[in-house]
């Protein structure tokens, strides 16, 4: 099955820095990389996500960036506010096979944001 | 809206008690997802419905039963429970069906469980 490697499992960084957060996977068929960020007692957000036929996409100060060779894929998060401080979880999936997406997530990435 | 509501927000149950965990969504998802969540990890898979019928049990103790009324409910059902079963239940929803660009999984805000 997926397995899905997600690196560095904390990140500590100053208001206004940029954070990047890592994820390979194993399966070559995976085609839907979503991220997820978790605030304190709530559950998973979408925040952004790529599939396996764009290489790049953009939202604000977010960016996800998937090379399909390496089977990597990573979060890119500009101009850092303490508000992004949350888990942030990358995911793999599947999507055509079934009618239903199955997700392999990775181990998550505590992210600090310091004023 | 991309809202999955879930109740209750916490739980206390002991061993003996039977109780439910309840979803709802209403954004015309046919797929549906029960989680389940420990501390500081990422969210397993237990059951998977897919137009109200299981499409995936993750080899889930019976003591979870889940039940899928219709397209916008889902429940788990709890009897039985060990403490080792605290953790955040989590509800989540998906557009569905083959001809979809769309897999964006929606979560709720989970149930708090706490097993005695």
């Amino acid at each position: 099955g997926e397995n899905v490697e997600q690196h560095p499992s904390t990140l500590s960084v100053q208001e206004g820095d940029s954070a990047v957060i890592k994820c390979t996977y194993s399966d070559s068929a995976s085609n839907y990389f979503p991220w997820y960020k978790q605030e304190l007692g709530k559950g998973p957000q979408l925040i952004i996500d790529i599939r396996s036929n764009v290489g790049e996409k953009k939202d604000q100060r977010i960016a996800v960036t998937l090379n399909k060779t390496a089977k990597h894929f990573s979060l890119h998060i500009t101009e850092t506010q303490p508000e992004d401080s949350a888990v942030y979880f990358c995911a793999a999936s599947i999507k055509g096979r079934t009618s239903y997406g199955k997700l392999t997530f990775g181990q998550g990435t505590i992210l600090t944001v310091h004023p | 809206d991309t809202e999955v509501t879930q109740t209750p927000k916490h739980l206390v149950m002991g061993m003996t008690n039977k109780k439910s965990l309840k979803c709802e969504q209403h954004m015309g998802h046919r797929a549906m997802y029960w989680y389940k969540q420990k501390a500081k990890k990422p969210p397993e898979l237990m059951f998977v419905y897919s137009y109200e019928k299981l499409s995936i049990n993750e080899s889930v103790p019976s003591r979870f039963s889940p039940e899928c009324p219709n397209s916008s409910l889902l429940n788990l059902h709890l009897h039985a429970l060990q403490p080792e079963d605290s953790a955040l239940y989590l509800c989540a929803s998906s557009f569905s069906g083959l001809a979809t660009s769309s897999y964006e999984q929606y979560f709720g805000p989970g149930t708090r469980l706490t097993v005695t």
